[in-house]
């Protein structure tokens, strides 16, 4: 069965840390992949995404991702977090003659000052 | 601001009762998605459309529907609520043709509570 599994329900991270988000997906085809992150009333908004090519892309905010195919993984990271980071992220998986994204359960990221 | 909005922003109503939650996708896009975030559920697929017509559907009850009009503004019809159907209700458009691998921007979303 196709799923998305975010592992890490909380992470608390302190400002100026480094952060790495937890993804994993399990899909039959060649997936396409998002981060989005939601802040607090508020809705979804695009961090990147993966369709295909270099497997490092960019993101907005300074955020980053890895696909990994070997590890059916795609993990957000960022060098150094800021208090604005604070807000749950969601990782989605969607493919090729589909029309709707799997969503994980979400990582809610709170910054210590 | 994606430019998929939607309206209203809140909703407050009783059980029983039949809502409509609106959606004007962003310029251009030709796909409508709804999507129902709550607690235990976490983010779930409703259904899709495209053009007008509907394309997909995930996890969407019975006592819910939705249409897609010539303008391309999308309505999602609640009925029969309960008090489990208290949830925010998302609406996404997206920027390619049907096949998959579009990119999918998310309004700000109606945050319907029943009661």
């Amino acid at each position: 069965a196709q799923s998305v599994t975010q592992p890490d329900i909380h992470i608390t991270v302190s400002e100026g840390a480094s952060l790495e988000l937890r993804c994993n997906y399990s899909y039959g085809a060649t997936p396409y992949l998002f981060w989005y992150v939601q802040s607090p009333g508020q809705g979804l908004q695009l961090l990147l995404k993966y369709f295909s090519g270099d497997t490092l892309v960019q993101g907005i905010k300074g955020f980053e991702a890895e696909f990994k195919r070997s590890q059916s993984s795609f993990n957000l990271r960022k060098p150094s977090v800021h208090w604005s980071d604070a807000a749950e992220y969601f990782c989605a998986v969607g493919a090729s003659g589909t029309y709707k994204y799997i969503f994980g359960t979400g990582t809610r990221l709170k910054v210590l000052a | 601001d994606s430019g998929v909005t939607q309206t209203p922003k809140h909703l407050i109503t009783a059980t029983g009762q039949r809502v409509t939650l609106r959606c004007s996708p962003r310029s251009g896009d030709l796909s409508v998605y709804w999507y129902q975030q709550s607690l235990d559920q976490g983010l779930q697929f409703l259904i899709q459309y495209y053009n007008g017509e509907e394309r997909a559907k995930g996890n969407i009850l019975e006592r819910f529907s939705a249409q897609q009009f010539p303008d391309l503004h999308s309505e999602l019809n609640l009925s029969s609520l309960e008090l489990g159907d208290s949830a925010l209700y998302f609406c996404a458009s997206s920027d390619q043709t049907p096949t998959g691998g579009e990119t999918q921007y998310f309004g700000p979303g109606t945050r319907l509570l029943v009661l």
